[in-house]
């Protein structure tokens, strides 16, 4: 199995809305990664979770607050979140965090209104 | 100068002809180097790991290393219009271990 999934794939929430996202990975990897892409604009990093302990956080606000349940799960909670934060949120995961061949789920589609 | 630099595109080739997508890094530390490809409305799928100076073929792709000139690139042999996509250089190691730098990404299309 070399799939990681993610729930939900289209995702519409107010500013005062609390929502959350999903993602599993069944392929053993130590690794997780929550990205954030814009678009026509590259990935863009937010945290990694190494051996399920989060070990970068490139700075993002607090509204994003990961959490990493087992070695297959990571979420993503969302409060509070402004217009600005609509976006294709992607995880992926990798054997660990220093062999960084990854490997990227579907993504959310998230509308903030 | 950013970190790294994909030349800027969009690329366009007749059916059948090779592309040619190019990538610079500037982190001489890099060690691992990664082209993704990306469908409009779709997550990065991974095509491609090299790791050492030199060569690395898989069915029509080529990925391409020079680390003296820090320098990778990715040929894409008999062109299909499937091919049509915005291709991502990523990279990793050095001052990005950990973690995956991308660059801006080219869209390439393939016309019949």
């Amino acid at each position: 199995d070399t799939e990681v999934t993610q729930t939900p794939k289209h995702l519409v929430m107010g500013m005062t809305n609390k929502k959350s996202l999903k993602c599993e990975q069944h392929m053993g990897h130590r690794a997780m990664y929550w990205y954030k892409q814009k678009a026509k604009k590259p990935p863009e990093l937010m945290f990694v979770y190494s051996y399920e302990k989060l070990s970068i956080n490139e700075s993002v606000p607090s509204r994003f607050s990961p959490e990493c349940p087992n070695s297959s799960l990571l979420n993503l909670h969302l409060h509070a979140l402004q217009p600005e934060d609509s976006a294709l949120y992607l995880c992926a995961s990798s054997q660990t965090s220093g062999v960084n061949e990854q490997f990227f789920g579907p993504g959310t589609r998230l509308t903030v209104l | 100068q950013k970190e790294v630099e994909q030349n800027s595109g969009p690329l366009s080739v007749p059916e059948g002809a090779i592309a040619s997508l190019n990538c610079t890094y500037s982190d001489r530390g890099s060690q691992s180097f990664f082209w993704y490809r990306q469908y409009s409305g779709k997550s990065p799928e991974l095509i491609m790991s090299i790791y050492s100076n030199g060569d690395k073929e898989d069915g029509r792709f080529t990925a391409q290393l020079n680390k003296a000139s820090q320098y990778v690139s990715l040929l894409i042999r008999d062109s299909q219009p499937s091919d049509s996509a915005t291709y991502l250089c990523a990279v990793s190691g050095g001052t990005s271990y950990g973690k995956l730098t991308f660059g801006q990404g080219t869209i390439l299309t393939v016309h019949p």
